[in-house]
């Protein structure tokens, strides 16, 4: 079974605009982490949000907030006021936590190509 | 402070030759963790390096292998190339494998196998 899901292969929003980027998640640890990663075309992945397992509060940082749904096992990123440097591919990732020896791996989604329009 | 860095940013090979990629971790950051992306199977793990211990290996051939220096800096190599193996190779570093510890991505090299 996938361990990341995203299940929209392409968003489209206009400038200025809010969208949300669908992630759901597959795990039995107890433990967990979830992120969010933007490619834009050059190829580096650069960090965006982070949520923990055991976090009460949704994540946010800046523009970006994370929806955290645990009972539904989703982790939805919400970008407000897109601007045209969004455009890229969005990931979603997960660690597992209850394996010390495990803790470095990334699971990723397929991710999201989100394209901004003026 | 500098941000990982990896080492040929884009590399031509044929089948059967073997090849070599570098990273070096941003300073004070003692894992390393390796990445394979291609546009059929997507970002996949390789393998995850701390304090020069591999930690932890993905679902990939003996032919991947990798190591870790004492400066944290590693290496991964790549035998006996396949068609295949054409992909962007993501190395990321973090502080420790902690649960929360951010992974710091570098920019990938580009392997192209002819």
């Amino acid at each position: 079974a996938q361990k990341i899901t995203q299940t929209q292969p392409g968003m489209f929003v206009q400038e200025k605009e809010a969208v949300t980027l669908d992630c759901t998640y597959d795990t039995s640890d107890q433990s967990y982490g979830l992120f969010w990663y933007k490619q834009p075309s050059s190829g580096e992945m650069i960090f965006l949000i982070y949520q923990g397992s055991y976090d009460e509060q949704n994540a946010t940082e800046g523009r970006y907030s994370l929806n955290f749904q645990k009972a539904r096992k989703s982790a939805n990123l919400v970008i407000s006021a897109s601007q045209l440097g969004d455009s890229a591919m969005y990931f979603c990732a997960m660690r597992e936590g209850d394996r010390g020896s495990t803790l470095g791996r990334l699971y990723f989604g397929r991710g999201t190509q989100l394209t901004v329009w003026p | 402070k500098a941000g990982v860095t990896q080492t040929p940013r884009y590399l031509i090979k044929t089948r059967g030759q073997q090849v070599t990629l570098s990273c070096s971790p941003i300073s004070g950051h003692r894992s390393v963790s390796w990445y394979q992306q291609t546009p059929g199977q997507g970002l996949q793990f390789l393998f995850e390096y701390f304090s020069e211990t591999q930690r932890n290996k993905g679902n990939f051939p003996g032919r991947f292998s990798g190591r870790q220096f004492s400066n944290s800096r590693s290496e991964m190599n790549v035998s006996t190339l396949e068609l295949g193996d054409s992909a962007l190779y993501l190395c990321a570093s973090s502080f420790s494998p902690v649960l929360g510890n951010e992974q710091f991505f570098g920019p990938g090299t580009r392997l192209t196998v002819l």
